[in-house]
């Protein structure tokens, strides 16, 4: 079975500082997905940046990117700029080739203050 | 392109009670899969909807079940309600093709939250 762990349950940045989300996971498969997901208070889970386990370059979105080290299995998601609407639960996430599911870690609250 | 919209937004039930909650699937996608959000935790995968079928469940009794339409819409019916049912619930769709690249991308609805007495 697939474990996701994020060690950070609350974490706070000053708008415009960046700061780095760590993740770690299990796995025995070799095609597989990683997730990067934010929750605001509406509840709503939106995505916020993808990886293909099979891809060595690092995903980007805009002010968001990923360190991606596989054989380690470690996901951190990196926020450059951070914004007041950044502020969020953010939860990463596994998705396997066979189960077809993902599976979440325990999320970490990120606070940006103005 | 309509997104993923779920019904109702909350409700309140006591203990032994059933309920049923219902997901209308993002515009294109064909596959519904149905989360447990307990409060401060990650969501949990309880099943997944596809071709009217139920392919894939997580570790959740049979109590927890589900419906599937042919406009690929959904339902999630639970019995018997315990306490721990408490939670959100997150209905979210994707499309499922040969290819597992679509099948990842999940679009997910705002939640129903379910509180049990």
């Amino acid at each position: 079975a697939q474990t996701v762990t994020q060690s950070q349950p609350e974490m706070s940045v000053q708008e415009a500082e960046t700061v780095t989300l760590s993740c770690t996971y299990d796995t025995s498969e070799s095609n597989y997905y990683l997730f990067w997901y934010k929750q605001p208070p509406s509840r709503q889970m939106i995505l916020v940046i993808r990886q293909e386990a099979y891809k060595q370059q690092n995903a980007t979105e805009n002010r968001f990117s990923v360190n991606f080290q596989k054989a380690a299995k470690s996901f951190s998601l990196k926020i450059s700029d951070s914004q007041l609407g950044d502020t969020a639960m953010y939860f990463c996430a596994f998705f396997s080739g066979s189960a077809r599911q993902l599976t979440f870690g325990s999320g970490t609250q990120l606070t940006v203050l103005p | 392109e309509t997104g993923v919209t779920q019904s109702p937004t909350h409700l309140i039930k006591t203990r032994g009670q059933q309920v049923t909650l219902r997901c209308s699937s993002q515009s294109g996608h064909n596959t519904v899969s149905w989360y447990q959000q307990a409060l401060g935790q990650g969501p949990q995968f309880i099943f997944q909807y596809y071709r009217e079928e139920e392919n894939g469940r997580g570790n959740f009794p049979p109590r927890f079940s589900g419906l599937q339409f042919p406009n690929y819409s959904s339902e999630l019916n639970v019995n018997a309600l315990e306490l721990d049912d408490s939670a959100l619930y997150l209905c979210a769709s994707s499309l499922l093709t040969s290819s597992l690249s679509g099948a990842n991308v999940l679009t997910f609805g705002a939640g129903s939250r379910l509180t049990v007495l």
